[in-house]
């Protein structure tokens, strides 16, 4: 699987959009690009997923670039419970194969 | 459904114990996943299973591990004799075919 490369850490005024950015240069034509997300002292959760469309659910929006090479995750109104770890995956979605590979993701620390 | 249950939430035992942490995934899913979380390493997949049987084990660190997954309600990760660096906190995945996992609270061990 390919990886990806996001910065160690970002900070977002509360009720502001949080736009985290994920490279993947190396990503493969099949390949989906996933977002979860992991609270402190929490599991991780998944958040939003997709191929290379845009994608929208009731938790965030995820912008993919034409070439596929970045994507960006968008919490359009971020809280403070939005404060957390957010890790951006690719993976094939084939196979038997579902091994991830965690990269350190982005602290987001949403502030009032 | 309750989500993917963990048991114990926390461990602490001494070294050279064994240590054996319990995982209870979300009825209907085929796929159980466990991961190790540390600061220095992240977030590590050890083994995952499908249908009840181990398919990537490449993960696990050394013969000190074992995992089972005897019916599909049901898996255990054991340490065997545990070692003050697999002070961790443990995870427990399940997912739905090629759909996203949904991870457990994790059980946090503590070797002494």
């Amino acid at each position: 699987d390919a990886k990806t490369t996001q910065p160690p850490s970002m900070d977002c005024a509360e009720g502001r959009a949080a736009n985290l950015p994920c490279n993947h240069s190396t990503i493969s034509g099949n390949e989906y690009v996933y977002w979860y997300r992991q609270i402190h002292s929490q599991g991780p959760q998944y958040i939003i997923h997709g191929l290379k469309n845009n994608e929208t659910n009731e938790m965030a929006s995820l912008i993919i670039t034409e070439d596929r090479k970045s994507s960006t995750l968008i919490l359009p109104h971020a809280t403070l419970r939005d404060t957390a770890v957010y890790y951006c995956i690719v993976r094939a979605r084939a196979g038997n194969n579902r091994k991830l590979i965690w990269g350190l993701g982005t602290s987001l620390a949403v502030n009032p | 459904d309750a989500g993917v249950i963990q048991s114990p939430r926390h461990e602490v035992t001494e070294m050279g114990q064994e240590v054996t942490l319990r995982c209870k995934p979300i009825s209907g899913h085929d796929y159980l996943f466990w991961y190790r979380q540390t600061m220095m390493r992240g977030l590590e997949l050890l083994i995952y299973f499908n249908n009840n049987v181990p398919i990537d084990d490449s993960g696990m660190p050394e013969d000190r591990f074992s995992a089972k997954m005897p019916n599909a309600s049901f898996s255990t990760l054991k340490i065997q004799p545990s070692e003050p660096r697999d002070s961790a906190v443990y995870f427990c995945a399940s997912a739905y075919r090629d759909t996203e996992a949904f991870f457990g609270q994790g059980t946090r061990l503590t070797v002494v």
